[in-house]
């Protein structure tokens, strides 16, 4: 049973244009999501996350939209670069349960 | 701040075999967990310590793994004996949980890669 689907699992994009990365997710307990970015033979790194009470959150060129009625998150990267190349991964967590879930990732090329 | 440090990073074994790795955590961070990641999936949690407690090791097959982190300190997590399935990056991550913050961020190591033949 996956709780946290990331079903693209692969993106490329031209450098400069928008990178729009899909979850969706099916336990509508959990508090907040988080976005990881993997670089090969490296350990993932958190990148921006969100409250469940949120529908919005920036930080600089990274923008992740919440939509609780669907149970659909989205990470923005505007503009892309070439070194935003990497695994992403959607994550979620629930107060109790104290464990991350992880999608199965997407794997972005941006392209120069 | 040195992150969190892995040993083996690669290793190969034959099945039935036993292999060990070992993980040592940011200073101070009192939450340390492993993963494992199978070719394309996500890391999948196995065991959870706070200090040397364990709290949540429900995903942990326990026929065959282990893992202990005596001191609170470094830990190590142990597969006797290996089936090919195990095959995968083995991930370890620490966390240092502040009173009154609900969520703290994870620190992820490199991974050691275990290939079973």
């Amino acid at each position: 049973d996956q709780q946290v689907k990331q079903n693209s699992p692969s993106l490329s994009v031209q450098e400069g244009r928008i990178s729009i990365l899909n979850c969706d997710y099916t336990n509508s307990m959990f508090d907040y999501f988080l976005w990881y970015k993997k670089y090969p033979a490296e350990g993932p790194t958190f990148l921006i996350s969100i409250s469940s009470i949120k529908d919005k959150n920036e930080d600089g060129r990274f923008t992740v939209f919440l939509n609780k009625s669907a149970k659909h998150l989205s990470l923005h990267i505007v503009p892309s670069q070439p070194g935003d190349s990497a695994v992403y991964f959607c994550a979620a967590w629930q107060g109790g349960s104290e464990k991350l879930v992880f999608g199965k990732g997407t794997k972005l090329t941006v392209n120069p | 701040e040195a992150g969190v440090a892995q040993s083996p990073r690669y290793k190969i074994i034959e099945k039935r075999q036993s292999v060990a790795f070992w993980c040592n955590p940011i200073s101070g961070h009192a939450t340390l967990y492993w993963y494992q990641q199978i070719l394309g999936q996500g890391p999948k949690l196995l065991i959870q310590f706070q200090n040397n407690g364990v709290v949540d090791d429900s995903q942990l097959p326990k026929d065959r793994f282990s893992a202990e982190r005596l001191k609170g300190v470094d830990s190590t997590l142990k597969i006797q004996p290996a089936k090919l399935e195990d095959s995968a990056v083995y991930l370890c991550a620490s966390s240092f949980h502040l009173a009154g913050v609900l969520l703290s961020e994870q620190f992820f190591g490199p991974g050691t890669r275990l290939t079973v033949l």
